[in-house]
């Protein structure tokens, strides 16, 4: 089975810390994203990743950054956290679009972590 | 930019009655169709994925269909049980490995 971890369930911090969420798959998929879902707003994507090294924004990149150094693990980092970011945040992960063109038994579901609900105070 | 939209937001059936979610996309060119079951305060579960080529996906009581050219899929639950209850979530992906999700169908199956 596909495992996505996602390092907290629950996280309290201050306006103004530096906060890291980190996310780890063990299926060598090459596409990692991190979500963000609002009630009413619905899902909404931050960043993504489809290599190591390599990140695409989102709709709402503004006040976030990512890091992908290793292909399992995607890290979100909230440089200066602020009360609008108190939110649920929801990693997932997939294989590349072109893998799975290439083998069409493969699909490119996406994963998704148990999520964190980040309160910031 | 791609919407996606998910009529109704909530909806209550007795156990036994079959279930009907309804999703509705604007851009037709998508690369695949995604449904998931959400529980409070959980991650999502993939039940369904449907490539742009194919027309239903079936998985158990779940059914799945996909009209791409009119901008259409629906989900149907046959025989819904209590455990059925949760939020279900549409979503489309386009060729940049993209989804994009609808606000979901609040379900609440009632014993």
């Amino acid at each position: 089975d596909v495992k996505v971890t996602q390092s907290s369930r629950y996280l309290v911090k201050r306006t103004g810390e530096k906060v890291f969420l980190e996310c780890v798959q063990d299926m060598d998929h090459e596409n990692m994203f991190w979500y963000r879902q609002d009630p009413g707003l619905g899902l909404r994507l931050i960043y993504f990743s489809y290599d190591v090294k390599m990140k695409e924004k989102g709709d709402i990149p503004e006040g976030y950054s990512v890091s992908r150094e290793k292909k399992e693990r995607f890290s979100l980092i909230l440089e200066s956290a602020s009360t609008n970011q108190t939110s649920m945040y929801l990693c997932a992960s997939s294989l590349w679009f072109g893998i799975s063109a290439r083998h069409p038994g493969a699909k490119n579901i996406q994963y998704f972590g148990a999520g964190t609900r980040l309160s910031v105070l | 930019k791609q919407e996606v939209t998910q009529i109704p937001a909530a909806l209550s059936v007795p156990e036994g009655e079959n279930l009907v979610l309804n999703c509705s996309f604007t851009d037709s060119a998508i690369y695949n169709l995604q449904w998931f079951r959400q529980d409070p305060g959980k991650g999502l579960t993939s039940l369904l994925l449907i490539q742009s080529s194919q027309r239903e996906q079936t998985s158990g009581r779940l059914n799945a269909s996909l009209d791409k050219s009119s901008g259409r899929s629906t989900l149907y639950i046959a025989a819904s049980q209590p455990g059925d209850s949760a939020t279900y979530l549409c979503a489309v992906m386009d060729g940049n490995n993209r989804l994009a999700f609808g606000k979901g169908n609040q379900v609440v199956v009632i014993p």
